[in-house]
């Protein structure tokens, strides 16, 4: 079965510290893809990576980067130097190529960043 | 603006009454899903259309629940007969996929249901 857990409820941190969000997922597809995403309170869901299944390179983009490892099925988002417009609801996601293109979300990580 | 629009933004209905939301995906994206999420959880599939065919369906999801996408254009999400455990926030996503893979999922701001 598809499963996409965030273990992490909530986390607060101190502006400028750095801070990783976990994500570990299940899936019995070999080919899939994972993401993340931003709901600050405005409560629009916003796109920050996509990864697929053969890829595990780790990305950095600007202050923020993902480490990808499928022997631990996870997908960990760091934020380096946080600031306070960090402070939102993030998602990890799993979508499967051959089972269907649904997007499996986790429960979701509310970040607070105090200034 | 280019990105998913969806109508209404708020809706407040009374218990048993039938409401429907829209949703207008963006334009070359063949793929349109709808969402439920209700406070402190990821949001719940419900279903996808790739063009104007209904592919999946959630279990889940109730017979007071249907959607259509006429045309592979827009889609509409009907809810009859609505409960007040239908109180939650509707999201609609659209991406474009061809065969197998997908491309990431943009998501509208929602339509916010409140059943009293």
């Amino acid at each position: 079965a598809q499963k996409v857990t965030q273990a992490q409820t909530e986390i607060s941190v101190v502006e400028k510290e750095d801070v990783t969000l976990d994500c570990v997922y299940e899936t019995r597809d070999t080919t899939y893809y994972l993401f993340w995403y931003k709901q600050p309170p405005s409560g629009e869901l916003v796109f920050l990576i996509r990864r697929n299944s053969f890829d595990e390179q780790n990305e950095i983009s600007g202050r923020y980067s993902w480490n990808f490892q499928k022997s631990t099925s996870s997908f960990n988002f760091t934020i380096t130097a946080s600031q306070v417009v960090d402070s939102a609801v993030y998602f990890c996601a799993l979508s499967e190529v051959f089972t269907g293109n649904q997007f499996y979300f986790g429960t979701g990580t509310s970040l607070t960043v105090i200034p | 603006d280019t990105g998913v629009s969806q109508d209404p933004r708020h809706k407040i209905t009374k218990r048993g009454q039938n409401v429907t939301f829209r949703c207008d995906p963006i334009s070359e994206h063949n793929r349109l899903y709808w969402y439920r999420q209700t406070l402190g959880q990821g949001p719940e599939f419900l279903t996808y259309f790739q063009n104007e065919a209904q592919l999946e369906k959630s279990r889940l999801l109730s017979d007071r629940f249907s959607a259509e996408r006429p045309k592979g254009s827009f889609s509409t999400l009907e809810i009859q007969r609505t409960e007040q455990g239908d109180s939650a926030m509707y999201l609609c996503a659209s991406s474009f996929g061809r065969g197998s893979g997908n491309t990431e999922a943009f998501f509208g701001q929602g339509t916010r249901l409140t059943v009293v």
